[in-house]
């Protein structure tokens, strides 16, 4: 079946730091990769979506220039989250849909924790 | 645009005995319907869908859901629980019209809680 994974699973950082999360899709081609945030006991909140080689288009109240989003290729689309900050911690989630409209695949996730 | 309702935080059931999670939608047009399942620091499991078709829709682990259009539901069932079923689950709708870069719109979710 698809696999998507994320790296890193989890980190720790430091205020004011930025981090980059990886999205891979390792057995097909995604044309759309979306990241989600989800707080503890709290669903997912869509932040945005992005297209191979196109800017992401972002959630209304999400900030691009603090959640910068690259999906430079069909495989692998980058989450920066810069100048971190401590509200800023949670549980990020990427997910990937190939050509077909039906499917969309869910990474592990990624645990940021800024300190 | 699409909305997903689940409208209980919490099911507790006896294993062995059937479990029910809610779920409604709202779409402009016909939906894509998904139940999830998320065990704690995981990603998201995918358990079933609803394109087209039969109503009544088989997954993974056991787990079935009616897709009601006159309801706007699609619960989420099993006919025995087992303790391994407890999790967070999410119901999730995408709307097919138009299609563009529709995302999923997720409900809640559901915390199961089957005790033994």
């Amino acid at each position: 079946g698809a696999v998507v994974s994320q790296h890193p699973s989890w980190v720790i950082c430091k205020s004011g730091t930025s981090v980059k999360i990886e999205c891979r899709s390792l057995d097909f081609q995604a044309t759309t990769m979306f990241w989600y945030r989800q707080f503890p006991k709290q669903s997912l909140m869509l932040m945005a979506t992005s297209n191979e080689g196109s800017k992401a288009t972002y959630e209304q109240g999400v900030e691009k220039d603090k959640f910068l989003i690259n999906h430079a290729s069909l495989t692998l689309s980058t989450l920066t989250v810069t100048s971190a900050h401590p509200e800023d911690s949670s549980f990020y989630i990427c997910s990937a849909r190939p050509g077909t409209i039906y499917e969309q695949y869910f990474g592990p996730g990624t645990r940021l924790t800024v300190t | 645009a699409q909305s997903v309702a689940q409208p209980e935080d919490q099911v507790n059931v006896a294993e062995g005995n059937p479990l029910t999670v809610k779920c409604t939608y709202s779409v402009s047009g016909n939906p894509y319907l998904f139940w999830y399942v998320q065990y704690p620091n995981r990603g998201l499991q995918f358990l079933l869908k609803y394109i087209t078709g039969d109503n009544l829709v088989k997954g993974s682990y056991g787990f079935e859901a009616e897709f009601n259009k006159s309801q706007t539901s699609f619960h989420l069932k099993k006919p025995s629980a087992l303790v391994s079923d407890s999790a967070l689950y999410f119901c999730a709708v995408r709307d097919i019209a138009p299609y563009n870069n529709n995302d999923m719109r997720f409900g809640a979710g559901t915390r199961l809680t089957v005790k033994p």
